[in-house]
């Protein structure tokens, strides 16, 4: 599996924007790029995917370099239920590829 | 969204003794699942995955007789820990594929204990 590279830790004050960086070097022309976050104590949840282009949902914004060679993952107004480790995480196209290898993530703390 | 559901949420067991966790689907069909195990201050771990009607599929490390698997239904996968020790005391997580290019959903969580 193609590897990812992220911060250990972040930290960011509530209702400001939070970019998360994930550096994936030797990503493959097939693999997508996904989000997920873990909450104490919690399984983990999905955040956002994407392949080439940027995306939007409810949650986040996920901004594609042009290479693919590294993503960041935003959080556009962070709030303390958001203090939480974030995954970013390449996954291949259906069959052997389905699985989700996790790497160490970053662990975001919010403050007020 | 889809939901996945684990039971027990939490479990303590004397060592040697066996135990069995459940992830359910509860509003989809799964023919794959993934159990993952998660010590403290750690990330998840890829344990096994979970194939409907067939064996599973153990990552290399995965002691398979020591952690066995049965996916009998498309909603439901087990996961035994086998002759339990105080060293498989972890957070084990399920999840499940609604579909092959989508989000995998994950269960709460089982946090095992042996004492």
């Amino acid at each position: 599996d193609a590897k990812t590279t992220q911060p250990n830790s972040m930290e960011s004050n509530e209702e400001e924007p939070v970019h998360l960086p994930c550096n994936h070097s030797t990503i493959s022309g097939t693999d997508y790029i996904h989000w997920y976050r873990q909450l104490p104590s919690q399984g983990p949840e999905y955040v956002i995917h994407g392949l080439t282009s940027n995306v939007n949902n409810r949650m986040a914004s996920l901004a594609i370099a042009e290479d693919r060679k590294s993503s960041t993952l935003i959080l556009h107004r962070a709030t303390l239920r958001d203090a939480a480790v974030y995954y970013c995480i390449l996954r291949g196209p259906a069959g052997g590829g389905n699985k989700l290898t996790f790497g160490t993530g970053t662990q975001l703390k919010v403050e007020l | 969204g889809a939901v996945v559901s684990q039971h027990p949420s939490w479990v303590i067991c004397k060592s040697g003794t066996s135990v069995k966790i459940e992830c359910r689907s509860l509003d989809f069909q799964a023919t794959t699942m993934f159990w993952y195990r998660q010590f403290p201050k750690q990330s998840l771990m890829l344990m096994a995955t979970s194939n409907e009607g067939s064996k599973a599929t153990y990552e290399q490390g995965v002691e398979k007789d020591k952690f066995l698997i049965n996916h009998a239904s498309l909603t439901l996968s087990t996961l035994t820990v086998t002759s339990a020790h105080p060293e498989d005391s972890s957070f084990y997580i399920c999840s499940a594929l609604p579909d092959r290019a989508g989000e995998l959903f994950f269960g709460e969580g089982s946090r095992l204990t042996v004492l």
